[in-house]
């Protein structure tokens, strides 16, 4: 029963390096979502995708990249990271049938 | 465009009730939630209630939607100090599903 895995759990990077978070999904849904928490700021959404090969943005896409190669996976990536992209990441799924999004246990992210 | 206003902090004796409030503003929201988050932890579904619903009770739990003044209430009967956590409301957009969260209410559970 894994549902939804983020990878990595926790990761420091230096200002300017690139990374990429991978969410993995096994339940076969075809909505999948990036959010990010910053303290008193509630979750935010980052990018979404509505099917594999299909992306769009959320509510503070700047500085993000993502893809969506197969169904079961969607990938995060930071080309040149900045302090103000310290936060917590959370990975998300559901259907459009379903009442509930699946999260997944987040990545911590500090960039110094 | 939407926004989820909840109050950022409350404080509560254990065996006392708890209540905490959520505005929204997309009328167009299909479902409402309450998601609870325990310090360094993820995000766990507490309820739901489905916008042409008023009241949904759930065990010590009892959510109140007015959808007229888009209100949303969590009530937590009998609250033990394990309820301490921060306590998200979210609406989720009739489109992609997408979810808008408030900015958490802090529930804080004393002996």
């Amino acid at each position: 029963n894994a549902g939804v895995t983020q990878t990595p759990k926790f990761r420091v990077l230096k200002t300017g390096q690139s990374m990429t978070l991978l969410c993995a999904q096994d339940m076969n849904h075809e909505y999948m979502y990036w959010y990010r928490q910053d303290p008193g700021m509630g979750l935010r959404l980052i990018h979404y995708s509505v099917g594999e090969g299909t992306t769009a943005k959320g509510e503070v896409p700047d500085g993000y990249n993502v893809s969506r190669l197969k169904k079961q996976n969607f990938l995060l990536g930071l080309e040149s990271a900045a302090p103000s992209q310290t936060s917590v990441y959370f990975c998300a799924s559901t259907e459009p049938a379903n009442t509930e999004a699946f999260f997944g246990q987040g990545t911590r992210l500090t960039v110094v | 465009g939407e926004d989820v206003e909840q109050s950022l902090f409350l404080s509560v004796r254990e065996g006392d009730s708890s209540v905490i409030n959520c505005t929204y503003t997309d009328s167009s929201s299909t479902y409402l939630y309450w998601y609870k988050q325990e310090p360094g932890a993820g995000l766990q579904l507490l309820t739901y209630i489905f916008s042409n619903m008023d009241m949904k009770q759930d065990q010590r739990l009892t959510v109140l939607l007015n959808k007229k003044d888009k209100h949303l209430s969590l009530r937590i009967a009998d609250t033990q100090t394990g309820d301490s956590a921060i306590y998200f409301c979210a609406e989720r957009a009739s489109g992609y599903s997408t979810l808008t969260f408030g900015k958490g209410t802090m529930l804080l559970v004393s002996p």
